[in-house]
């Protein structure tokens, strides 16, 4: 089975600062990987996806994410916050051929300060 | 197209009262999935459909909760009867084909007293 272990519950930055919220799975086989965002009292929207090929991946509002399996990680980055990117982050997995079963890390509390 | 649309989107009731959840996918899309999140287990996925036909519910916690997709377009998370551990906020997901991107609806906060 698949687990996904995001490695720091919050992460307090300044703004313009640099950002990595880190992201570690488990799997015996080939997976899908998101990178999702949640805004207070919304629902989740994509930010990222690695399914195949390059394994540096860019989405949307600047984030990136890098693929390392060897290492089995799925690190988010953005080289400069803001203040609107105060919101927590979560890290899912799902393997090939599964249905689209999303498996949710607990989440990254990200506060972005002025 | 508008998103998925849950409702209610705040719902508050006594313990032992049935509650039902509504869902509306993205036309076209085909699973249909239903998580649940609270503070101390964080996301959970609860059951998922395909073509409106249930593929996995082993994340549905127990009897008290059913889930319907009597067609492309509709889907109700049931829970009869609820209890204040039921409390949490239940989204609704769906997306085109499995391993695809899923999009979320803005939930469902339920409050049981």
């Amino acid at each position: 089975a698949q687990s996904v272990t995001q490695l720091d519950s919050q992460v307090p930055v300044f703004e313009e600062a640099p950002v990595e919220l880190r992201c570690n799975y488990s799997s015996s086989v080939s997976v899908y990987l998101f990178w999702y965002v949640q805004y207070p009292n919304q629902g989740l929207q994509l930010l990222l996806k690695y399914l195949s090929g390059s394994t540096l991946v860019k989405g949307i509002n600047g984030f990136e994410a890098e693929f390392n399996k060897s290492q089995t990680s799925f690190h988010l980055r953005k080289p400069s916050v803001h203040i609107s990117d105060t919101a927590e982050y979560f890290c899912a997995v799902t393997r090939y051929n599964q249905g689209g079963k999303l498996i949710f890390g607990q989440g990254t509390e990200l506060s972005v300060k002025p | 197209d508008a998103g998925v649309i849950q409702s209610p989107r705040h719902e508050v009731t006594e313990m032992g009262q049935e509650v039902t959840l509504r869902c509306k996918p993205i036309s076209g899309h085909d699973y249909l999935f239903w998580y649940r999140q609270t503070m101390m287990r964080g996301l959970e996925l609860l059951i998922y459909f395909n073509n409106n036909v249930p593929i996995d519910d082993s994340g549905m916690p127990e009897d008290r909760f059913s889930a319907k997709m009597p067609n492309a377009s509709f889907s109700t998370l049931k829970i009869q009867p609820s209890e204040p551990r039921d409390s949490a906020v239940y989204f609704c997901a769906c997306s085109r084909g499995g391993g695809n991107i899923q999009y979320f609806g803005a939930g469902t906060r339920l409050s049981v007293l």
